[in-house]
């Protein structure tokens, strides 16, 4: 079983659309969490961490189910900048390992 | 002012050819780590080094060998280069201790014909 698995879309969604990607876990020790953004042929880079009690940044939030064990990013107002990439990264208590998930893709369509 | 800066951004090589990848991080942090990127996407993790120790080696192959000269800086080399070996490769670095991301290198982009 992979340590942190996504449903691969890809998500095709209009401008304005609220759009939300649901990312599952199955090291119950796992700490720390993180959202990252990947536009084509460029690196991920960090859209957000994600806290127990949810956070919001803008447009985004995220949310952490420790009981079920997933972690969800929600973007509102989807705008055609949003088009990417978005990986789910899970840290374990115990060791310096991160693990990423295989990506959402996401296409805001005018 | 790049904080991870990665080099070259493309290599192309034959078979057999022996590469390097070199990598630097401005950002003060401990720990670096190099990442694959195969054609579906996935991120697996090669190697992590923190202050020049190696903490973490994945089931990579030995043709594989990373050198940090210094706590800044995390090269790979690669031996007797594979077709399967064609790949992005990432470098990335993180503040150990502080529950941080990474940040990552731009990557370099591997082709091994």
């Amino acid at each position: 079983r992979k340590e942190v698995e996504q449903d691969p879309g890809p998500f095709n969604v209009p401008e304005g659309a609220t759009v939300a990607f649901n990312c599952t876990y199955s090291n119950s020790a796992s700490q720390s969490f993180f959202w990252y953004r990947q536009d084509c042929r460029k690196e991920p880079k960090l859209l957000m961490s994600v806290y127990s009690s949810g956070n919001e940044d803008g447009r985004f939030t995220a949310q952490l189910n420790r009981a079920s064990q997933y972690i969800s990013l929600l973007i509102r107002d989807s705008k055609l900048s949003d088009s990417a990439t978005y990986l789910c990264v899970v840290k374990t208590r115990t060791g310096n390992q991160f693990y990423f998930g295989t990506g959402t893709s996401l296409t805001v369509i005018p | 002012d790049t904080a991870v800066s990665q080099t070259p951004k493309y290599l192309v090589t034959q078979m057999g050819n022996d590469k390097s990848i070199k990598c630097e991080q401005n950002l003060g942090h401990d720990t670096m780590y190099w990442y694959k990127q195969d054609s579906k996407k996935f991120l697996k993790i090669m190697f992590s080094y923190n202050n020049k120790e190696l903490i973490i080696n994945e089931t990579v192959p030995n043709r594989f060998s990373p050198k940090s000269p210094d706590k800044a800086h995390l090269n790979l080399h690669i031996n007797s280069l594979e077709l399967g070996d064609s790949a992005v490769y990432f470098c990335a670095s993180r503040a150990e201790g502080t529950g941080s991301g990474y940040t990552f290198g731009s990557g370099t982009r591997l082709t091994v014909v």
